[in-house]
């Protein structure tokens, strides 16, 4: 089991530019969800996907934050223009079913760093 | 709003003691408590989880307790070891399934 995949691990870039942060999910999870930790608001849930579709993006900051799931096995969350205070470490979790009550799993999280 | 409060925020333990970490949560639909384990710099990872049909569960050295009543539960640890410092987070499904997180509980084992 590969588990959760993030890409890239760590993404170091200035403001204003695009990033793309990638997440590829557990083989037959359908559910997927993208994360930011930060210390001062800790594990924030920022869209959720199921079967590929979103179902609540309440929790992305701003018009500069975007996922897409084209697929069943492939998901990004875009910023752009990004900003200093997007540095944060963005996780990815997948997890089996639609219905609750199905663990979620993580990847290893992208850590982004704006100067 | 959907709420989970976790306490204590730090919890220092000497080797071999028992570690407690205690959350409320605010939505009384909520079903499923799952509890995580993030060590510095990795993800955070599963260790147990619980559903509301059930009051405890077990495993090994670590047990969670559901009072659905009062809204709580928690996460104890016996026979602490050093590999069990980390940030524990305890989490609530919330509407939409949606994971509500507290806000994590550093624990730190001494020898």
């Amino acid at each position: 089991d590969a588990g959760v995949i993030q890409s890239p691990r760590h993404e170091v870039t200035e403001m204003g530019q695009e990033v793309t942060l990638r997440c590829k999910p557990i083989s037959g999870h359908n559910s997927l969800f993208w994360y930011r930790q930060t210390m001062m608001r800790g594990l924030e849930l920022l869209i959720y996907f199921n079967n590929n579709v979103p179902i609540d993006d309440s929790g992305m900051p701003e018009d500069r934050f975007s996922a897409k799931m084209p697929n069943a096995s492939f998901s990004t969350l875009k910023i752009q223009p990004s900003e200093p205070r997007d540095s944060a470490v963005y996780f990815c979790a997948s997890s089996a079913g639609g219905s609750s009550n199905q663990p979620q799993h993580f990847g290893d999280g992208t850590r982004l760093s704006i100067l | 709003g959907e709420n989970v409060e976790q306490h204590p925020s730090t919890l220092s333990v000497q080797e071999g003691d028992s570690a407690v970490i205690k959350c409320t949560y605010s939505d009384s639909a909520s079903n499923y408590f799952p509890w995580y384990k993030q060590e510095l710099g990795k993800r955070p990872q599963l260790i147990i989880d619980i559903r509301s049909n059930v009051g405890e569960k077990k495993d090994q050295r670590i047990a969670v307790t559901l009072n659905k009543t009062a809204k709580h539960f928690s996460l104890h640890i016996t026979e602490t070891q050093p590999e069990d410092s980390a940030v524990y987070f305890c989490a609530s499904l919330g509407g939409y399934n949606k994971l509500i997180f507290g806000a994590g509980t550093r624990l730190a084992v001494h020898p």
